[in-house]
């Protein structure tokens, strides 16, 4: 099983549409998680750091569940710029290993 | 400006020439770190730095090198190069080892290994 799963993707939207994301995570001791985006041939930049409480930034929101390994994202009223590769990052082993999903394609259609 | 310098950003060359893609970051991060990306593989980890000095393997060592002497820069040395080491790279720097601070991330160093 790989450490780090999310949707294949990739999902095509129109402008407007509310998208959700989904990852999961096989190591339960895991702390800190994280979701970035990576336009295309571009270096992934930080979207938003995962909370525990689960957190929101505008349009985005980041749910977090331990008790199924989960983590979410969603983002309402989508733009045209919110095409990307969106790529959950999960800490593993006290920050000395950062595990990367292999990422899931948004592609917002006007 | 805070950020984190890759170089070169393109670089084709021969199978067994050595090379080296230098990283600096002026942020005063502890924690550096260099990754590949392939098609349908994702991001993975070669070698990470907690601090000056401390390095360690990541996922994929294999065939690579690092060093940390300063702790603005980590180059990613490969020693004797092979098509397999295609790939786009970056480095990556957080403020520290505790996993809880984010990365920051170079513009990407695209190696073709012919």
């Amino acid at each position: 099983r790989k450490e780090v799963e999310q949707d294949p993707g990739p999902f095509n939207v129109p402008e407007g549409a509310t998208v959700a994301f989904n990852c999961t995570y096989s190591n339960s001791a895991s702390q800190s998680f994280f979701w970035y985006r990576q336009d295309c041939r571009k270096e992934p930049k930080l979207l938003m750091s995962v909370y525990s409480s689960g957190n929101e930034d505008g349009r985005f929101t980041a749910q977090l569940n331990r008790a199924s390994q989960y983590i979410s994202l969603l983002i309402r009223d989508s733009k045209l710029s919110d095409s990307a590769t969106y790529l959950c990052v999960v800490e593993d082993n006290y920050g000395q290993n950062f595990v990367f999903g292999p990422g899931t394609r948004l592609s917002v259609l006007p | 400006e805070a950020q984190v310098t890759q170089n070169p950003r393109y670089l084709i060359t021969v199978t067994g020439k050595k090379l080296t893609v230098t990283c600096s970051q002026n942020m005063n991060h502890e924690y550096m770190s260099w990754y590949r990306q392939d098609p349908g593989l994702g991001l993975r980890q070669i070698y990470y730095s907690m601090n000056v000095e401390v390095t360690d393997k990541g996922d994929v060592p294999e065939g690579y090198k690092v060093s940390r002497k300063e702790k603005r820069n980590f180059p990613l040395i490969l020693e004797s190069p092979s098509p397999n080491q295609t790939s786009l790279y970056f480095c990556a720097s957080s403020s520290n080892g505790q996993g809880d601070q984010p990365q920051h991330f170079g513009d990407g160093t695209r190696l073709s290994i012919l």
